[in-house]
């Protein structure tokens, strides 16, 4: 499968929990990014990368939430000390820096209990 | 402020009927994107089209159809002769130009979703 993969596919956790989740992107795409979309709305922008730099975050984006992608391959989207409201499917996103396609992963599922 | 509207929330049509999904966008760029992508059941968003705000042609590709109108700030999707594998949330999205090509930073509407019944 040369898609965007992401893992895992659904995370229950409870509330205060740390949890992380991993994107695997195209290999040859240089940029990568992270949306969260909640029921019924379109997804929302968090994060992009330029392989390994971060060069972009939402302010939706709260302190409690960390993203890397070290070597410019995979990433890793981090949110501490979960609430409720962190419950949403998280989306990762790749495409190549001279094309404005982005390939969407199936999604990880947050729900917080 | 970037914003896009997709004004239906739900379309229901039976097979083998067109249906056309409206989106409108607010931008203050003269160079943009417009993109829509497809969100089946399965949660993969699927890239349809990606159209830049210099080219007012329209698309067609095989049952789908897109007409963009900047003088309305309208791109709207139409699908020919429905097939209840249509059935899906569809997405419209917006993103603006840095560096001399899409930011890829996409600012979606609501999306639609249509139910194709046989």
């Amino acid at each position: 499968d040369t898609g965007v993969s992401q893992n895992p596919r659904h995370k229950i956790t409870k509330r205060g929990q740390n949890v992380t989740f991993r994107c695997d992107p195209i290999s040859e795409h240089n940029r990568l990014y992270w949306y969260r979309q909640t029921l019924g709305q379109g997804p929302e922008f968090l994060t992009y990368f330029q392989n390994e730099a971060q060069l972009e975050k939402s302010r939706l984006l709260s302190d409690r939430f960390s993203a890397e992608r070290p070597k410019g391959s995979f990433s890793t989207l981090e949110i501490q000390r979960t609430e409720q409201g962190d419950s949403a499917m998280y989306l990762c996103a790749s495409s190549l820096r001279d094309y404005t396609e982005a390939f969407f992963g199936q999604g990880t599922r947050l729900t917080v209990v | 402020a970037q914003k896009v509207t997709q004004a239906q929330t739900e379309i229901s049509v039976v097979e083998k009927e067109d249906v056309t999904l409206d989106c409108v966008y607010e931008t203050r760029d003269t160079t943009y994107y417009l993109f829509w992508y497809k969100q089946p059941p399965s949660g993969e968003l699927v890239f349809l089209i990606r159209r830049n705000s210099f080219d007012e042609q329209n698309e067609i590709s095989g049952r789908y159809s897109w007409n963009f109108q900047k003088s309305t700030s309208s791109f709207n999707f139409t699908i020919t002769a429905s097939q209840v594998v249509d059935s899906a949330v569809y997405f419209c999205a917006l993103s603006e130009e840095k560096d001399g090509g899409s930011q890829g930073n996409l600012i979606f509407g609501k999306g639609t979703k249509l139910s194709v019944k046989p």
